[in-house]
């Protein structure tokens, strides 16, 4: 089985471009969740998606940044416009069901460096 | 607000055991595992649903202490393949009922042959 699909694997932009994270969870999962991973910040969730509506964004960090997933195969993140302090790993996972009591399975990651 | 593991970092020889600790400060409803090796994605471990209850993972074992907050994650005989950071992730819930994921601080763990 496909896992979850992340593009692109690696972006490097300036400042003041907009930047967009694409994903592709496993299919048949319900629950799709953004985390960022920092040196600094850990493993943070910004967002995550129940059958594709969004349930809490109380982690993205400010307005710049926009989720979406308009359909149960797709999703994406979006940061407009981008700053240095937003380079990081973004992951995203999925699982079937509620992270409560399931498996997240996670993506490759988005390796972003804005200069 | 962040699950706080300990310890940091734990340095291993192959054979060895260890224990990492993961506590919350608030009620904790679940607990999920996950080992991330470096440059990857982290992958999932183990969950534990109810206090007392006790889950394993090949050589991997872990508890889980409702009352205290807190879970244990045991790894017995250490294998150079367990070297990585781990994350223990806790469940936090929203007044609006809904609840949010939340990963611990994370240990580093290097097994040396």
């Amino acid at each position: 089985d496909a896992g979850v699909i992340q593009s692109p694997r690696h972006e490097v932009t300036e400042m003041g471009q907009e930047v967009t994270l694409r994903c592709k969870p496993i299919s048949g999962h319900d629950y799709l969740f953004w985390y960022r991973q920092t040196m600094m910040r850990g493993l943070e969730l910004l967002i995550y998606f129940n059958n594709n509506v969004p349930i809490d964004d109380s982690g993205m960090p400010e307005d710049r940044f926009s989720a979406k997933m308009p359909n149960a195969s797709f999703s994406t993140l979006k940061i407009q416009p981008s700053e240095p302090r937003d380079s990081a790993v973004y992951f995203c996972a999925s699982s079937r069901g509620g992270a409560r009591n399931r498996p997240q399975h996670f993506g490759d990651g988005t390796r972003l460096s804005i200069l | 607000q962040q699950p706080v593991q300990s310890p940091q970092a734990v340095i291993l020889r192959e054979g060895e055991d260890a224990v990492i600790n993961c506590s919350s400060s608030k009620a904790l409803y679940s607990v999920h595992w996950y080992r991330q090796k470096h440059g990857e994605a982290p992958v999932f471990l183990m969950i534990l649903l109810k206090g007392g209850e006790q889950m394993r993972h090949e050589k991997i074992s872990a508890s889980f202490n409702e009352k205290k907050q807190q879970s244990s994650l045991y790894l017995t005989a250490s294998q150079l393949s367990y070297s990585g950071t781990y994350f223990c992730g806790t469940e936090e819930r929203n007044t609006s009922g809904t609840y949010k994921y939340i990963f611990g601080t994370g240990t580093r763990l290097k097994v040396l042959a």
